[in-house]
């Protein structure tokens, strides 16, 4: 079964600064897919970055980045100068080819002017 | 990227009737298209897999005399919400891609009464 753990319910970041979202998952695949999504209060879910888990670089977005570590099951987002426009629930997502997506329970971040 | 529409974007209704939402994918084909519930501050919780020309299957919990859906083309599925109960109010997202992501549509407010 495949499992996505974000342990964090809520955080704020001070606008300008850097903040890091935490997700772990469980999988016996060995192809899959790993997403981060924000959901502002319109609730479209927009894709902030994609990494595939056959590459080893992380995957990187502008001011978005991720720390994949493969080993540990660990895919955490790193959200440089932080802006307004950044506040938003976050959801990290596992998806294996061509199935599903499994989604984590969510991230409440808010950008504190 | 590629598009996915839903309609409508909101819908109020009397309890005991039926609803229908329709999930389009604007500029692609799917031959599987899946349904997500939201309900508030929670995650998408999967409800159902849409594949063309065959019958849905549904996760462990749906109800799929409640909750009909048809995939009629490679680009549109329904969810039909059969006499809709106050309980059935939600957010309703659908997807649709390809093998290594999917596109979300905007979602489907559903208020019953």
């Amino acid at each position: 079964a495949q499992t996505v753990t974000q342990s964090q319910p809520e955080m704020s970041v001070q606008e300008a600064e850097t903040v890091t979202l935490s997700c772990t998952y469980d999988t016996s695949e060995s192809n899959y897919y790993l997403f981060w999504y924000k959901q502002p209060p319109s609730r479209q879910m927009i894709l902030v970055i994609r990494q595939e888990a056959y590459k080893q670089q992380n995957a990187t977005e502008n001011r978005f980045s991720v720390n994949f570590q493969k080993a540990a099951k660990s895919f955490s987002l790193k959200i440089s100068d932080s802006q307004l426009g950044d506040t938003a629930m976050y959801f990290c997502a596992f998806m294996v080819t061509g199935n599903q997506f499994y989604f984590g329970t969510g991230t409440s971040l808010t950008v504190i002017p | 990227g590629a598009v996915v529409s839903q309609h409508p974007s909101r819908v109020i209704c009397k309890s005991g009737t039926s609803v229908k939402i329709e999930c389009r994918s604007l500029d692609f084909q799917a031959t599987t298209m899946f349904w997500y519930r939201q309900f508030p501050k929670q995650s998408l919780m999967l409800m159902a897999t849409s594949n063309e020309g065959s019958k849905a299957t549904y996760e462990q919990g749906v109800e799929k005399d409640k909750f009909l859906i048809n995939h009629a083309s490679l680009t549109l599925s329904t969810l039909t919400v059969t006499s809709a109960h106050p309980e059935d109010s939600s957010f309703y997202i659908c997807s649709a891609g390809g093998p290594e992501t999917q596109y979300f549509g905007p979602g489907t407010r559903l208020l019953v009464l």
